[in-house]
């Protein structure tokens, strides 16, 4: 079965330093990873993907995800952290076994960065 | 352009009552998605459409719920004989072409509460 794990439930960062949000995955065949993002409130925000390639993947509001498929990860990443990242991320993986439709999600990581 | 929305926000019924979400994609977007996400964890695949027919609906979790897409754009979810434990927040998704690798759109969500 096919399934996701971010390890971490909050992840705590000073504003200005570079912040680390995990993930992990177990799939059958090649991945197709997804980072969204939610604010209290407001729906999911798509912030990047993996799909084939380039392992380091760039993506909105300065975020980059580094594919590595030997440790089965996709770790969320972002230099300088600040305030406004404060919010919930989901790390997701296509499921290749079933209609080829829907995202299987992690339970999320709360990200709190701190002025 | 518009995004996906979803009415009403929020949702609170009895026990036992009839409701209906109703989710707006992007328009153009052939592919939709719902997911039910319960506090504290990640969203949960209920099913999906391509065009006007039901490709996957394999994560709908018993015969009280159901969803139509009739004309292959706006879509109903319908919860029969709600219980209390269907209270969550209720998520749609849109995207352009049902593929493994298009990034899906997501609405506000409906937050449903059974009492």
């Amino acid at each position: 079965a096919q399934s996701v794990a971010q390890p971490e439930d909050q992840v705590n960062v000073a504003e200005g330093n570079p912040l680390t949000v995990k993930c992990t995955y177990s799939v059958s065949g090649n991945p197709y990873l997804f980072w969204y993002v939610q604010y209290p409130n407001r729906g999911l925000q798509f912030l990047l993907k993996y799909i084939t390639g380039d392992n380091l993947v760039k993506g909105s509001y300065g975020f980059e995800a580094e594919f590595n498929k030997s440790q089965t990860s996709f770790h969320l990443k972002k230099p300088s952290a600040l305030v406004s990242d404060s919010a919930l991320y989901f790390c997701a993986v296509r499921d290749r076994g079933g209609s080829q439709g829907n995202l299987i999600f992690g339970k999320g990581t709360k990200l709190s960065v701190k002025p | 352009g518009a995004g996906v929305s979803q009415t009403p926000s929020n949702k609170v019924t009895e026990k036992g009552k009839y409701v209906e979400l109703r989710c707006d994609p992007i328009s153009g977007h052939t592919a939709l998605y719902w997911y039910r996400q319960s506090l504290g964890q990640g969203p949960e695949f209920l099913i999906y459409f391509q065009g006007t027919g039901a490709a996957d609906d394999s994560g709908l979790p018993n015969d009280r719920f159901f969803a139509v897409r009739p004309e292959g754009s706006v879509s109903t979810l319908k919860i029969q004989r709600t219980e209390r434990g269907d209270s969550a927040v209720y998520l749609c998704a849109s995207s352009d072409i049902g593929g493994d690798y298009n990034e899906q759109f997501f609405g506000p969500g409906t937050r449903l509460t059974v009492l």
